[in-house]
C-alpha cells in the first residue's frame, strides 16, 4: 500500500496567520490533487498538480508539487475562518488509481 | 453547476445482507470511482471503472464488492453479504480524463451502517 504522510495533523491558528501543510511520500506520484473535506461531506478539489516543480495559486492558497514529484505543499496566507476545514492530499501512482492522506484539520480561530 | 448525485444518503442494513449504492456521474465524465472512508479514518480507494469495465481495484475490493453502470448513467457498488465492518461513508467520483490529469468530482456519499 502506498502511504501519503500529511503533516500536521491538526493545526489550530489565529486569523491573518500563515501556514503550511505537507504531503510527502517515497514514492513519485504521477499527479497528486488537494481537496478539502466538510465533515459528513464528499472532498471537493481545490486542484491538481502534475509538473515536478509545479506551483499553482488559488486566490490565498499557494499549491507547490516537488521537483522530485515526491512531496507536495499547501500555503495558506492570511487564514481565515472560512479556512476551517480538513485539507486532503491524494496522489495517483498509477493512471486511475489514488491514495488519499489522513488530513490536516485546520481551525482558524477569529 | 454539473455534480455527481448518490443514494441513498443513508442505508442501515443486516449483517450478511446485500446492499447496492448509486451513484450518478456528472453526465460527460467517463471515468467512475468508488472510495470508502471508516469512521475517522482516511479515504480509500476501492475501484475505478472506464469504458465498461474495471481498470484499476484495491485490496480492499475483494468478491464481496461489484461494480456496474447498468443503463448508461447510474454507476452502482453493490456489496454482496455485509459484514459489521463494512460500515462506512462511501463515495462516488467521476471524472472527465483519465487519472493523471483528470479532476475527481465526489458525491456527498452514502452513510452505510451494518448492524
Amino acid at each position: 500500500t502506498q502511504l501519503l504522510e500529511q503533516s500536521p495533523q491538526f493545526l489550530s491558528i489565529q486569523e491573518g496567520e500563515n501556514l503550511t501543510v505537507y504531503c510527502n511520500s517515497s514514492s513519485v506520484f504521477s499527479s497528486l490533487q488537494w481537496y478539502r473535506q466538510e465533515p459528513g461531506e464528499g472532498p471537493v478539489l481545490l486542484v491538481t498538480v502534475v509538473t515536478g516543480g509545479e506551483v499553482k495559486k488559488l486566490k490565498r492558497l499557494t499549491f507547490q508539487f516537488g521537483d522530485a514529484r515526491k512531496d507536495s505543499s499547501l500555503h495558506i496566507t492570511a487564514a481565515q475562518p472560512g479556512d476551517t476545514g480538513l485539507y486532503l492530499c491524494a496522489g495517483a501512482f498509477n493512471f486511475n488509481k489514488f491514495y488519499f492522506g489522513s488530513g490536516t484539520k485546520l481551525n482558524v480561530k477569529p | 453547476e454539473p455534480e455527481v448525485t448518490q443514494t441513498p444518503s443513508h442505508q442501515v442494513t443486516q449483517m450478511g445482507q446485500e446492499v447496492i449504492l448509486r451513484c450518478v456521474p456528472i453526465s460527460n465524465h467517463l471515468y467512475f470511482y468508488w472510495y470508502r472512508q471508516i469512521l475517522g479514518q482516511k479515504v480509500e480507494f476501492l475501484v475505478s471503472f472506464y469504458n465498461n469495465e474495471i481498470s484499476e481495484k484495491s485490496e480492499i475490493f475483494d468478491d464481496q464488492f461489484s461494480v456496474e453502470r447498468p443503463d448508461g448513467s447510474n454507476f452502482t457498488l453493490k456489496i454482496r453479504s455485509t459484514k459489521l465492518e463494512d460500515s462506512a461513508m462511501y463515495f462516488c467520483a467521476s471524472s472527465a480524463l483519465q487519472g493523471v490529469i483528470g479532476e475527481q468530482y465526489f458525491g456527498p456519499g452514502t452513510r452505510l451502517t451494518v448492524t
